[in-house]
């Protein structure tokens, strides 16, 4: 079985500063990760995921997350924030081949000017 | 290429009432699974079918059931509702082959039960 924890429920943070989102992963087997945005009342978009290869993962919105394994950690960052960056943030596993993701609780995002 | 499309967007339903959820998923895609949101819960994995057989299911009641058709559009039903089976219902397509296994969301059906 997998599971994520997402250790911040909150950041919040200056336009321009930078941002780092955790996320750590529990799993017996091989996995998946993925980093999710959802604005309000909308669904959920996929910003970057790691499937194998390089740990270091760029994605959209110049967002970007490093796979670190023996640490069982996936967190995003971004050197610079907007505001327009406010939203909810969710980490996500899966098993190699599963189809089921499992998400963290989330994050949300407040960038203020 | 349209996106994954869920109807209706809103909808009330007094307890004890069943809903019916449709979902519509991108062209192609064969894979919709389902997932319940809420504030008190997070995201949880409803169930997952596949070319019209259900492949995988999460830990939820059997009130909660789908079924998927031959041209992949899925729907998800809940019987006896219950007010706690007021969530943020979202429906997401993949075509799982190889490496490139994503899952695209739609915008969800917000149900609430009074």
């Amino acid at each position: 079985a997998q599971s994520v924890t997402q250790l911040d429920s909150q950041v919040p943070v200056f336009e321009e500063a930078p941002v780092e989102l955790r996320c750590n992963y529990s799993s017996s087997v091989s996995v998946y990760l993925f980093w999710y945005v959802q604005y309000p009342n909308q669904g959920l978009q996929l910003l970057l995921k790691y499937l194998s290869g390089s740990t270091l993962v760029k994605g959209i919105n110049g967002f970007e997350a490093e796979f670190n394994k023996s640490q069982t950690s996936f967190h995003l960052r971004k050197p610079s924030v907007h505001i327009s960056d406010t939203a909810e943030y969710f980490c996500a596993v899966s098993g190699i081949g599963g189809t089921a993701l499992i998400f963290g609780k989330g994050t949300t995002l407040s960038v203020s000017s | 290429k349209a996106g994954v499309t869920q109807t209706p967007r809103y909808l009330i339903k007094t307890r004890g009432q069943q809903v019916t959820l449709s979902c519509s998923p991108i062209s192609g895609h064969r894979s919709v699974s389902w997932y319940q949101q809420t504030p008190g819960q997070g995201l949880q994995f409803l169930f997952e079918y596949f070319s019209e057989t259900q492949r995988n299911k999460g830990n939820f009641p059997g009130r909660f059931s789908g079924r998927q058709f031959s041209n992949s559009r899925s729907e998800m039903n809940v019987s006896t509702l219950e007010l706690g089976d007021s969530a943020l219902y979202l429906c997401a397509s993949s075509e799982p082959t190889g490496m490139s296994t994503e899952a695209f969301f739609g915008q969800g059906t917000r149900l609430t039960v009074v």
